[in-house]
């Protein structure tokens, strides 16, 4: 069974910092991707890193994948309150291409 | 507009009920999914159908009950639920390319609550 920790599962900050959310696994996936939800709503898609190494950017949203491709990090710079949310990721296997696999979630509280 | 619809958004049902979620989407994908939210749990998949037949039922109780009459609809069946299974019910759906990289887009959810 291939399982996603993410850390920290609970994280409130003020506005203007920077924070780092992480999704950790010991097995290896074929791609890796970051969804955020708010009340109410369904996850909505990020981001999709494929390649170990690979560093996406998303305005003030960094996302690396793991060389090993088997973790992966989000880094907020000058955190806004619209940032806050469930942040998710979601690992798709090696095999079996439909069943991703999803992180229990970091749910972020931006402070104004 | 995330492309995919889901209805109703709130649902409050008795345990003798019968009622039903429904599920469209309009990004032309092959696959569709349910998966269950609940509070401090990971999103668990219920179901996957590719091209209206269904591929994998995770060990979901028989008192949910999917159908996919084609590529673009998806309902979930529900009767004799029990109070444990309120939770937020979201639908998704993705283009399978095999063993290629799947990307889902989730509906709003229909939150469930079961009285």
């Amino acid at each position: 069974t291939q399982l996603l920790e993410q850390s920290p599962q609970f994280l409130s900050i003020q506005e203007g910092e920077n924070l780092t959310v992480y999704c950790n696994s010991s097995s290896v996936f074929s791609s890796l991707q970051w969804y955020r939800q708010e009340p109410g709503e369904g996850p909505v898609l990020l981001v999709t890193v494929v390649t170990g190494g690979e560093v996406k950017k998303l305005k003030r949203l960094t996302f690396q994948f793991g060389d090993a491709r088997k973790d992966s990090s989000l880094h907020i710079t000058a955190a806004q309150p619209g940032d806050t949310g469930l942040y998710l990721c979601a690992g798709g296997p090696l095999r079996g291409a439909q069943k991703l696999v999803f992180g229990q979630g970091t749910r972020l509280t931006i402070n104004p | 507009e995330t492309g995919v619809t889901q209805t109703p958004r709130h649902l409050v049902m008795g345990m003798t009920n019968k009622k039903s979620l429904k599920c469209e989407q309009h990004l032309g994908h092959n696959a569709m999914y349910w998966y269950k939210q609940s509070a401090k749990k990971p999103l668990e998949l219920m179901f996957v159908y590719n091209f209206k037949e269904q591929t994998e039922n995770n060990s979901v109780p028989s008192r949910f009950s999917p159908e996919c009459p084609n590529s673009s609809h998806l309902f979930l069946h529900l009767h004799t639920l029990q109070p444990e299974d309120s939770a937020l019910y979201l639908c998704a759906s993705s283009q399978d390319r095999g063993f290629m990289n799947t990307e889902a887009f989730f509906g709003q959810g229909t939150r469930l609550t079961v009285v």
